[in-house]
């Protein structure tokens, strides 16, 4: 996993309840995602930062939030006003922006996955 | 629309045979394309990158081709051993605003 960690790796979380997921990496990477992975779909993208301080909306960001206060931190926290919460939930980072000119690689954290009960 | 499509969905092999994944894309204008090996519970790991120009690339049991003008590419293991066992995921990413367009993956089971 690359440097990345996550944790909790597994969260039950009541319904109209915030929870936050974190996310540090000691890879000194400036850019840093958060997604979201449902069963027979791919990643879909729900913030991602490039430097500290700033961060963009990603494909799916309604119901969440996130900060980059550090460069090796990027908390998200799943809000209840997101209404399909229960998905695994991937952190990773990359040197520069993935997909870029330099097609930096992404690594990921192991993930956590969000059940509400 | 920008999308990638896997196939087959799922695949069982036994221990030691050869395998072949494919990754369809329609996403233009393409810059790159990635492979990853993701195993269950866990991140997904890089396999491989090709750009436009490459059409082939290997890391050890794994080879990629890319074949940009019908947009395809495809995945093949050679040997498979227990450890292959893993979803495979197909990622392009475009060239106009970096965005990266991700497959739903192959879920590969290799049996002993």
């Amino acid at each position: 996993d690359g440097g990345i960690t996550q944790s909790p790796k597994y969260l039950f979380r009541k319904e109209g309840q915030n929870v936050t997921l974190s996310c540090e990496q000691n890879l000194n990477h400036d850019a840093m995602y958060w997604y979201r992975q449902d069963p027979g779909q791919g990643l879909r993208l729900i913030y991602y930062s490039q430097i500290v301080n700033d961060f963009q909306k990603g494909d799916i960001a309604e119901g969440y939030s996130v900060s980059r206060e550090k460069k090796e931190s990027f908390p998200l926290t799943v809000t209840s006003a997101q209404k399909n919460p229960t998905a695994f939930y991937l952190c990773a980072s990359s040197p520069g922006l993935a997909g870029g000119p330099r097609a930096d690689t992404q690594y990921f954290g192991p993930g956590t996955r969000l059940t509400v009960l | 629309k920008n999308q990638v499509e896997q196939s087959p969905q799922s695949l069982i092999i036994l221990e030691g045979k050869n395998c072949t994944l494919q990754c369809n894309y329609t996403v233009s204008p393409f810059s790159n394309l990635r492979w990853y090996k993701q195993d269950t519970g866990r991140g997904p790991v890089s396999l491989t990158i090709m750009t436009f120009s490459e059409n082939t690339k290997s890391n050890g049991r794994y080879t990629a081709t890319l074949d940009a003008d019908t947009k395809q590419s495809s995945l093949h293991i050679t040997a498979s051993q227990l450890s292959d066992s893993a979803s495979y995921i197909c990622v392009v990413s475009m060239d106009s605003n970096y965005q990266l367009i991700w497959g739903a993956g192959t879920k590969l089971i290799i049996k002993p």
